[in-house]
């Protein structure tokens, strides 16, 4: 069981908009510890997509974007298209364990 | 650019040890911190541990453990290969996963990934 909590799976049309929630808790995101997002195609490497919350890493397209209130955190992919197809984990810090912490991943499907 | 490649066993056999290498290349391994975790079926992304070098004096990488893994795990670094590996051992299906090896920072934001090695342990 993954110490921050995401839904399982999401789906949208494509050009929708689509969110993905990332819910921690008072040791993780709400106390105050940077939030990242990645994509991950089975088979291949992660890739960093959002890092410190809401900063997108050059080459990352502008439709995807983050935010960031209390102990949760969402990653909002707008204009949908069907390279958005994968699976996206979040990922921050847990001071009462020391060590980072994932998400369990969420399954964007682009119908 | 920075590039990981993990390389492994693919298949071993349970009680036995596991043995991971990750050769990176386009970047020194004693700047920012390096992982292994894993990708689990059903259980997630979890770290395994993680290493990193200290002030420019500091000569010896220091070595982190998950808890849960700590007895069976055992991390090297061979900076002038610039590559560093995983041992685990008495391994059991349940370690059945994809090991991926990540540079990152003391609070993951990992920039960089291995596509990782699929390891099966077979009963």
């Amino acid at each position: 069981q993954s110490v921050l909590t995401q839904p399982p799976s999401v789906s949208g049309a494509p050009g929708q908009r689509v969110t993905i929630s990332c819910t921690g808790s008072g040791s993780t995101i709400g106390a105050g510890y940077d939030v990242h997002w990645y994509q991950h195609l089975p088979g291949t490497a992660p890739k960093l997509v959002i890092y410190g919350d809401t900063n997108r890493p050059s080459g990352v397209p502008d439709r995807i974007s983050a935010s960031k209130s209390g102990a949760s955190a969402s990653l909002a992919i707008s204009g949908l298209q069907a390279e958005d197809e994968a699976f996206y984990f979040c990922q921050s810090y847990d001071s009462s364990l020391g060590v980072v912490v994932f998400g369990g991943g969420t399954k964007l499907t682009v119908l | 650019q920075v590039h990981l490649q993990e390389s492994g066993p693919g298949r071993v056999k349970a009680s036995e040890t596991l043995s991971l290498t990750c050769a990176v290349s386009g970047g020194s391994i004693r700047s920012y911190y390096w992982y292994w975790i894993r990708e689990s079926p059903g259980k997630g992304l979890d770290w395994i541990a993680y290493f990193y070098y200290g002030g420019s004096a500091n000569l010896s990488p220091s070595l982190n453990y998950n808890p849960s893994l700590k007895s069976r795990v055992t991390m090297s670094v061979d900076a002038s290969k610039n590559h560093f590996s995983l041992k685990m051992t008495s391994v059991t299906p349940a370690d059945t996963a994809i090991y991926h090896c990540a540079r990152g920072g003391w609070n993951g934001r990992f920039d960089t990934w291995g596509q990782g090695t699929l390891v099966t342990v077979s009963s």
